[in-house]
């Protein structure tokens, strides 16, 4: 298995920019998380999917945000317009349902886009 | 919501010896706590987790240990390694039908000198 697949692996951009970035889960996986980790704040999830519907995005941190999910192979998050604060390694994660219903417990995270906003 | 801390933020131990990472949590509802190993441009791995119905967990040279009452579990590695040399993170989520989130602590730097 490939794992996940995470595209660009870097990406520098300039302050009002739209940047956008791509997430490939492992096949079959129902459930896509998209986090952020920088020094200040650690890993923070920003949003979450469910076949392809966002569940829970409450971790967005405001309107210049925004994530799709056309299909279940594939998954996108937008910056637009971006911003210096906004550099951070943005990771994508995918899982299976679990026994319960929800995800289940592990996820397998993608190797991270780096992001540096000028 | 869940807040997680985690210490220290970085942890230094020469080979062979033990290494000991503390968190703590704050929502008395989180059931779950795994702990993540990041290596050096890479995403976190999942190396151990343990439920809130179990008090120790131990994989070979890796155990997790869970206070409930007191709200902080522990990672102990034994007999370190190079290769043990990460970024670890501990995370407390509620796993529940409806979807589970989970909150990482800030990590922990660990080198381990050969």
């Amino acid at each position: 298995d490939a794992g996940v697949i995470q595209s660009p692996r870097h990406e520098v951009t300039e302050m009002g920019q739209e940047v956008t970035l791509r997430c490939k889960p492992i096949s079959g996986h129902d459930y896509l998380f998209w986090y952020r980790q920088t020094m200040m704040r650690g890993l923070e999830l920003l949003i979450y999917f469910n076949n392809n519907v966002p569940i829970d995005d409450s971790g967005m941190p405001e309107d210049r945000f925004s994530a799709k999910m056309p299909n279940a192979s594939f998954s996108t998050l937008k910056i637009q317009p971006s911003e210096p604060r906004d550099s951070a390694v943005y990771f994508c994660a995918s899982t299976l349902t679990g026994l319960a219903g929800g995800p289940q417990e592990t996820q397998y995270f993608g190797p991270g886009t780096r992001l540096l906003v000028l | 919501g869940e807040n997680v801390e985690q210490h220290p933020s970085t942890l230094s131990v020469q080979e062979g010896d033990s290494a000991v990472i503390k968190c703590t949590y704050s929502d008395s509802a989180s059931n779950y706590f795994p702990w993540y190993k990041q290596e050096l441009g890479k995403g976190p791995q999942l190396i151990i987790d343990i439920r809130s119905n179990v008090g120790e967990k131990k994989d070979q040279r890796i155990a997790v240990t869970l206070n409930k009452t007191a709200k902080h579990f522990s990672l102990h590695i034994t007999e370190t390694q190079p290769e043990d040399s990460a970024v670890y993170f501990c995370a407390a989520g509620v796993i529940k039908a409806a979807g589970n989130k989970l909150t990482f602590g800030g990590g922990t730097r660990v080198l381990v000198k050969p």
